[in-house]
Formats: C-alpha cells, structure tokens, sequence
C-alpha cells in the first residue's frame, strides 16, 4: 500500500499569507495526486487534480506541483474561507490511499 | 451532481447492514464510484471502488472479504453491504464519484454507520 505523509500537520498562518502544504508518498504515483479541503460538518471538497490541474471553480489562489513522490499544494494568499484541513490522495492503481491531513488554523 | 446517501444507523458488532447512494445530474453509467469514509475526529479512507460497468472492483485491506460493493446502473445509485461490522468499521460512509483523471470530484454528505453494542 502506498502510504501519503503530509507535513506539517498543523499550519497556522493569518490572512493574506502564503501557505506550502506538503505531500510525500512512499513510491512514485506518477502525478496521480489530488488535493481536498475540508470544513467541519462538511464533505470534502476537490481543489486539484492529476498534481497541478484546478478542479472547476477553484480560485487560482489555489496551486499544485510536483511529481513522482513529492507534491506541493500552495494558497498563495490566504482568504477567510481557506482555513481547513486539506488531504492529499493518490489513485495510481484502483485502490486509493490519503495522507492523513494537515489543518490550517487561524493565527 | 447530486449523490445522496442512506443506510447508516446503529447496529450491534457482527451484524450486516447495506448503505446506498442515489445518484443524478451525471450520466452514472460512464463514470466509477467510490465509497470513502472517515472515523469521528479521524481522516480520511478509501473503502471501495467500482468501475463504471462493474467489471473492475477494488477493496481496502480491511475490508476485503466483508464488503461488497455494487451499482444498478439502470436505478443510478450505488451500494455497499457491509458483513460481519466491527468497532472500527464506525464512521461517516462517504459516495464519491470519480472523474476520469483519478480523483474523486462529487462527493455526498455522508451516511453515519455507528457499530456499538
């Protein structure tokens, strides 16, 4: 099973800041790699796909890269809404794996 | 897109019990499902996959051998039975669609399975 490390596991930053979400795998996903936000009481929700692809209604303050085992998830500035616990997945055979979350609190 | 989940309640440990998740707003039939679930407080994890004409199926670990995963692609909705429940099989059962690059892009509001005697 391909196991996702996320780092840190708690950001807390203030609004209008940049954020740098990581996410390690443990052998290559190629960039089968998505990334989640999540808000209590909520289902999560897609921000990227396929490494660095915005899902449809994104804001582009949202970004992805990397490729291989090491992925990077960046909210150049940070709005309100954003603080939450965001996940990365990876689905490079049928079955899927997540990290294990990293909250972005409020500082 | 519109999946909405149903099935969850408490049930006893060693018991069954089926979820289903009606889907629509989506051709279903050309997409794969997925279940996902997340334990109270906890993250999430993947449970089950099924491929749009159910000829590919997958299953997590700790689940293989109790679960089974299915669609009617005729009623749009998607379904899990889940055999032989544990403690730790206690969660939110998420429905999640899948898009054709690997990731899940609809997701319903979850089913609340509680396992407790």
């Amino acid at each position: 099973e391909i196991v996702l490390t996320q780092s840190p596991a708690t950001l807390s930053l203030s609004p209008g800041e940049r954020a740098t979400l990581s996410c390690r795998a443990s052998q290559s996903v190629n960039r089968y790699l998505a990334w989640y936000q999540q808000k209590p009481g909520q289902a999560p929700r897609l921000l990227i796909y396929e490494a660095s692809n915005r899902a449809t209604g994104i804001p582009a303050r949202f970004s992805g890269s990397g490729s291989g085992t090491d992925f990077t998830l960046i909210i150049s500035s940070l709005e309100p809404e954003d603080f939450a616990v965001y996940f990365c997945q990876q689905r490079i055979t049928w079955g899927a794996t997540f990290g294990q979350g990293t909250r972005l609190d409020l500082k | 897109v519109q999946l909405v989940e149903s099935g969850g309640r408490l049930v006893q440990p060693g018991t069954s019990l089926r979820l289903s998740c009606a889907a629509s707003g989506f051709t279903f039939d050309e997409y794969a499902m997925h279940w996902v679930r997340q334990a109270p407080g906890k993250g999430l994890e993947w449970v089950s996959g099924i491929s749009r004409n159910s000829r590919s199926i997958a299953y997590a670990d700790s689940v293989q051998g109790r679960f089974t995963i299915s669609r009617d692609n005729v009623r749009n909705s998607l379904y899990l039975q889940m055999n032989s429940l544990r403690g730790e099989d206690m969660a939110l059962y998420y429905c999640a669609k899948a898009n054709d690059r690997r990731a899940f892009d609809s997701w319903g509001q979850g089913t609340l399975v509680t396992v407790s005697s």
